[in-house]
Parts: C-alpha cells; sequence; structure tokens
C-alpha cells in the first residue's frame, strides 16, 4: 500500500508560537489529502480537506486561520498550528486518497504527530 | 444523522481466544465499510474494506462480516496474539466523492498473556 509518513513525529511547543507538521506521499501522488485530529481515547476528527493547487476545504467549527494548509505538490501536505494554546494539544494524522467513497480507493494514513502546546 | 457506533468500548481477552467486534452504524448513501487497527500513538491501518455486495473479508486471522440489510459488520479475531492490543475502528464511506470518512469511536483491544 501507499506510504504517508509526517514529519515531526512529535513536538512540543510553547503557548502563541506556530508549529508546523509535515506530510508526504511518498510513493502515490495524492491529489487529496486530509487532516484529522485525535484526542486521548476518541476517534479520529476529520478537520479539513487539503486540494492540491487549490484552498483547502475546512469542516464546520475548524478555524481557517488557526489550521493553515498548503498543499503545494502532490506529495506533500503542510499542516501550521499558529499562535498555539494548550487545548490545541493533540494526535494529528493525515492520510491520502486520489478519490474516496469507491472501492479501491484506499485511504493510507500517515503515523501522526503528537503535539504538546505548553 | 450519518453515525457510526462500535461495541463493547474496551474488552481483554486470553492470549490465544478468539473474539468478535461489532459496529452499526446508519450512514446512508453507503458505499463501503472498512476496518482499521490503530496500534497506540500511530495512524490507522487498514484491515479489510467491503462494498455492500460482499457478506464477508479475511485478511489473515481478521475475519469481517458485513450485513447491509441490517446495516451491521463484525470484526473477528481468531487465536488472539499480544500484538493485537489496540484500538480496531469501523469506518463507513457515503457514496460520494469527497474523500469523507465517517469514524466510529473504535474498540480498545488488551490481550494478556
Amino acid at each position: 500500500g501507499a506510504v504517508v509518513s509526517q514529519h515531526p513525529s512529535w513536538v512540543i511547543c510553547k503557548s502563541g508560537t506556530s508549529v508546523k507538521i509535515e506530510c508526504r506521499s511518498l510513493d502515490f501522488q495524492a491529489t487529496t489529502m486530509f487532516w484529522y485530529r485525535q484526542f486521548p481515547k476518541q476517534s479520529l476528527m476529520l478537520m479539513a480537506t487539503s486540494n492540491e493547487g487549490s484552498k483547502a476545504t475546512y469542516e464546520q467549527g475548524v478555524e481557517k486561520d488557526k489550521f493553515l494548509i498548503n498543499h503545494a505538490s502532490l506529495t506533500l501536505s503542510t499542516l501550521t498550528v499558529t499562535s498555539a494554546h494548550p487545548e490545541d494539544s493533540s494526535f494529528y494524522i493525515c492520510s491520502n486518497g486520489a478519490l474516496s467513497g469507491r472501492v479501491g480507493d484506499e485511504q493510507y494514513f500517515g503515523p501522526g504527530t503528537r503535539l504538546t502546546v505548553t | 444523522k450519518n453515525q457510526v457506533e462500535q461495541s463493547p468500548q474496551s474488552l481483554i481477552i486470553l492470549e490465544g481466544k478468539n473474539c468478535t467486534l461489532q459496529c452499526n452504524y446508519t450512514v446512508s448513501p453507503f458505499s463501503n465499510l472498512r476496518w482499521y487497527k490503530q496500534d497506540t500513538g500511530r495512524g490507522p491501518v487498514s484491515l479489510t474494506i467491503m462494498t455492500f455486495s460482499e457478506n464477508t473479508k479475511s485478511n489473515g486471522r481478521y475475519t469481517a462480516t458485513l450485513d447491509a440489510d441490517t446495516k451491521q459488520s463484525s470484526l473477528h479475531i481468531t487465536a488472539s496474539q499480544l500484538s493485537d492490543s489496540a484500538s480496531y475502528i469501523c469506518v463507513v464511506s457515503r457514496s460520494s466523492n469527497t474523500g469523507k470518512l465517517i469514524f466510529g469511536q473504535g474498540t480498545t483491544l488488551q490481550v494478556k498473556p
């Protein structure tokens, strides 16, 4: 299956600073990538859909100015958490997928990035 | 409302035993149902994907079933191993091309020696 990597795997930052998380699709050209957030003992929650060469589509309740997404190439999407606060501490996971909802359109998830804001 | 509900929330079994996890969904229109395994601190890894026409699909010691009429699915794990300890997530995809998946809350399985 397709391989998705994330960097960094974990990061600790101070409140008020910004953190950038990279998601790379290593062997699959992903026109669409997805960003999820997962709080302890909860399931994944979709934050936004990242579209190569265009603006991301954010889910209701997710602040686009706080979570900046850039998908400049078919293999890289970045999520920047701006002015981070302790409540932003979470596990951030990305996935790739050219299309979805169809048989064979698998979504491959990255290993996740643990963000801790102090 | 499109929802995916899993049971039990958590489960503890002894190594070598079998177990079955349940998933009920109300997603419509339905496209496919997926089971993922998520180890602690890692991203989910796909186990099976089934469309409405598939009743069962196996992946090694993992066997998933689907009843599209009752909107129920199960994941059966045979001869459990310590490495099976993880969270198992049922995910349903709607018939669309948006790529959005609807996640269940997961079942946390702990296999003890």
